[in-house]
């Protein structure tokens, strides 16, 4: 079965520290499509990304960069000089079967 | 362009009872998702709908249906409650006709409690 994998539940960092939030995939489908969505407290998830399985290059957009090694079934999420605003959960998805399937998140937390 | 909205924002009802939800798509949205969330489970696939057509679904017993209407404005209700359904329930709207590989936007979700 697939599987998304969010090991850290919670981090609690100070604001201007950089955070790396893990999310590791299992799937047996060669083509697939992974994604990060941000929920803040108001309760809807945010797009972030959208990376397809056959474009390993890491992307960077302003403070956020994503790793995506398909050697070790990771698509890692980095947040640089983080800020109170970035407090929020945070999901991994995998795209299968015509629906995605999210990892249980990761609540981040930003103090000043 | 207005968002995804969801209606009602939260929803108090007893066990036994049934409820709808509401969610109309972002305008020229034809596929529209319904997901479950709770502290428990996360975030778990209940059914997606494309043109009026209910194409997929997920592992949810047949208490929970849905449906889309022309405008694809969608609805779900949950008859027989059980305190177990207590949860936030997302909708999600995406241009294309594989929504499952594609950007979704996210409504605010109905928040349900069932007593």
């Amino acid at each position: 079965a697939q599987k998304v994998t969010q090991a850290q539940t919670e981090i609690s960092v100070v604001e201007k520290e950089d955070v790396t939030l893990d999310c590791v995939y299992e799937t047996r489908d060669t083509t697939y499509y992974l994604f990060w969505y941000k929920q803040p407290p108001s309760g809807e998830l945010v797009f972030l990304i959208r990376r397809n399985s056959f474009d390993e290059q890491n992307e960077i957009s302003g403070r956020y960069s994503w790793n995506f090694q398909k050697s070790t079934s990771s698509f890692n999420f980095t947040i640089t000089a983080s800020q109170v605003v970035d407090s929020a959960v945070y999901f991994c998805a995998l795209s299968e079967e015509r629906h995605m399937r999210f990892g249980a998140g990761t609540r981040l937390t930003v103090k000043p | 362009k207005a968002g995804v909205t969801q209606t009602p924002r939260y929803l108090i009802k007893t066990r036994g009872q049934q409820v709808t939800l509401s969610c109309s798509p972002i305008s020229g949205h034809r596929s529209v998702s319904w997901y479950q969330q709770t502290p428990g489970q996360g975030l778990q696939f209940l059914f997606e709908y494309f043109s009026e057509t209910q194409r997929n679904k997920g592992n949810f017993p047949g208490r929970f249906s849905g449906r889309q209407f022309s405008n694809s404005r969608s609805e779900m209700n949950v008859s027989t409650l059980e305190l177990g359904d207590s949860a936030l329930y997302l909708c999600a709207s995406s241009s294309t006709s594989q929504g499952y590989n594609e950007k979704l936007f996210f409504g605010s979700g109905t928040q349900l409690s069932v007593l």
